[in-house]
């Protein structure tokens, strides 16, 4: 099994710019999530999803959306990237409830925004 | 939510056993507390979990009191390889109700 995986592993934005983080798991998870970690901080929560076609927003969802549409991929979009967007993005998965928290991450997305 | 406090950080040398404690007074009844790894450039990785008393793995052990109110990470005999970062995280499930705090910088010196 490969685990989690996100691509890019590092992108430059310009302010106003769209773009997506993917990510993927070959895990058969249920639930997905998405956390950005600033410097020196623990990370936060942007938005998860306990199954395909449902979403939810986690501690700082602004600025992002997300949809599930397969068990597999979970997609964090940017609409309009602002400097403050600029951290170090993570993806996670696991299996239930009841294994909540034992959550697998991604190598990570470095995003920058100028 | 139940929060934590961690030490922000600490130093350990090869070879000795490093006791982490977190402090968690608001815990609830249905809460496990779990503890996390984090390597500079990569995502945090799982260690352990409990409820009480102690839990051991290949990797660690944790301490849980009565009272739950602490629980300390213990890693027995530490290499370089453990300098890290290490989070501490309270929750009974949700993923709405899982916060990391700073986490308790960790560095082993030869």
């Amino acid at each position: 099994n490969a685990g989690v995986t996100q691509t890019p592993k590092f992108q430059v934005l310009k302010t106003g710019q769209s773009m997506t983080l993917q990510c993927a798991q070959d895990m058969n998870h249920e639930y997905m999530s998405w956390y950005r970690q600033d410097p020196g901080m623990g990370l936060r929560l942007i938005h998860y999803s306990v199954g395909a076609g449902i979403t939810d927003q986690g501690e700082v969802p602004n600025g992002y959306n997300v949809s599930r549409s397969t068990t597999e991929d979970f997609p964090l979009r940017l609409l309009s990237a602002a400097p403050s967007q600029t951290s170090v993005y993570f993806c996670a998965s696991s299996y239930g409830t009841s294994d909540y928290n034992e959550q697998f991450f991604g190598p990570g997305t470095r995003l920058t925004v100028l | 939510l139940a929060k934590t406090t961690q030490p922000i950080s600490m130093d350990s040398y090869e070879g000795q056993e490093v006791n982490i404690t977190c402090s968690h007074n608001n815990i609830a009844t249905n809460d496990y507390i779990t503890w996390y790894q984090q390597f500079p450039s990569q995502g945090p990785r799982f260690i352990i979990q409990g409820y009480k008393t102690k839990v051991t793995n290949e990797v660690a052990s944790l301490f849980i009191p009565a009272d739950r109110k602490s629980s300390t990470l213990s890693l027995p005999r530490v290499s370089l390889s453990d300098t890290a970062v290490y989070y501490c995280l309270v929750g009974d499930g949700g993923y709405n109700k899982l916060i990391f705090g700073a986490g308790t910088r960790l560095a082993v010196h030869p």
